[in-house]
């Protein structure tokens, strides 16, 4: 079974722009959840999806929002970028969100250099 | 509110020796424990999760961990490092209303020949 994917992988933006990352969930996951990750402030969840819905946002800038297809496919948009924005992008999938037990299987990662 | 600190933000070992990472968590309800591994530009990888299912949890590659409600801890063990876990690793806790992981800062794992 395919794992979680993310595109593009490396992306370089500048300061203003806005951006669109892709998430692919594992075949049958309905939940996807986003989160950045910074070597300063770490990993930071963002928000998560299920059934088209967001069910939980992190505390971010309205700049970030999200999205999920009926497909399960997500993607994540930051507008007006700037340059704390740069991070890794981690998409992560899991069956459903039932239980916290539910562990999630995180995509390889979108990295965002903003400049 | 939940929360994770990983002592240590970076361990070395001798390959061979064993590892010991240490997670400590705060939560006002029983929590949801995981350990996730990550190499160079890749994503994460989950090693093992606890569910209150059994105090001691095996994973992958060799490694455990044992949920202490006494202590609120979580700490992973591998008897026996080899070179190939060389990595960082977190600490993660599960927010009961699903979908949100709440993660530690992390520990880089060294391992020397």
């Amino acid at each position: 079974k395919a794992g979680v994917t993310q595109t593009p992988r490396y992306l370089i933006k500048t300061r203003g722009q806005q951006v669109t990352l892709s998430c692919s969930p594992i075949s049958g996951h309905r939940s996807v959840s986003w989160y950045q990750q910074t070597p300063g402030q770490g990993l930071q969840f963002l928000f998560e999806y299920f059934s088209e819905t967001q069910r939980n946002k992190g505390n971010f800038p309205g700049r970030f929002s999200g999205r999920q297809f009926s497909n399960s496919r997500s993607e994540m948009n930051v507008s007006t970028l700037e340059l704390g924005d740069s991070a890794l992008y981690l998409c992560a999938s899991s069956l459903a969100p039932g239980t916290s037990a539910d562990e999630q299987y995180f995509g390889p990662g979108t990295r965002l250099t903003v400049t | 509110a939940q929360s994770v600190t990983q002592l240590g933000s970076h361990v070395s070992v001798s390959e061979g020796a064993l590892v010991l990472l240490r997670c400590n968590y705060s939560s006002s309800v029983p929590p949801y424990l995981f350990w996730y591994v990550q190499y160079p530009n890749q994503g994460l990888q989950l090693l093992l999760k606890y569910t209150s299912a059994a105090t001691l949890v095996k994973g992958i590659n060799g490694f455990e961990a044992e949920f202490k409600k006494s202590e609120t801890s979580f700490h992973l063990t591998k008897p026996s490092a080899h070179m190939s876990d060389a990595a960082e690793y977190f600490c993660a806790v599960s927010v009961f209303q699903g979908g949100k992981l709440i993660f530690g800062q992390g520990t880089e794992l060294s391992v020397k020949p």
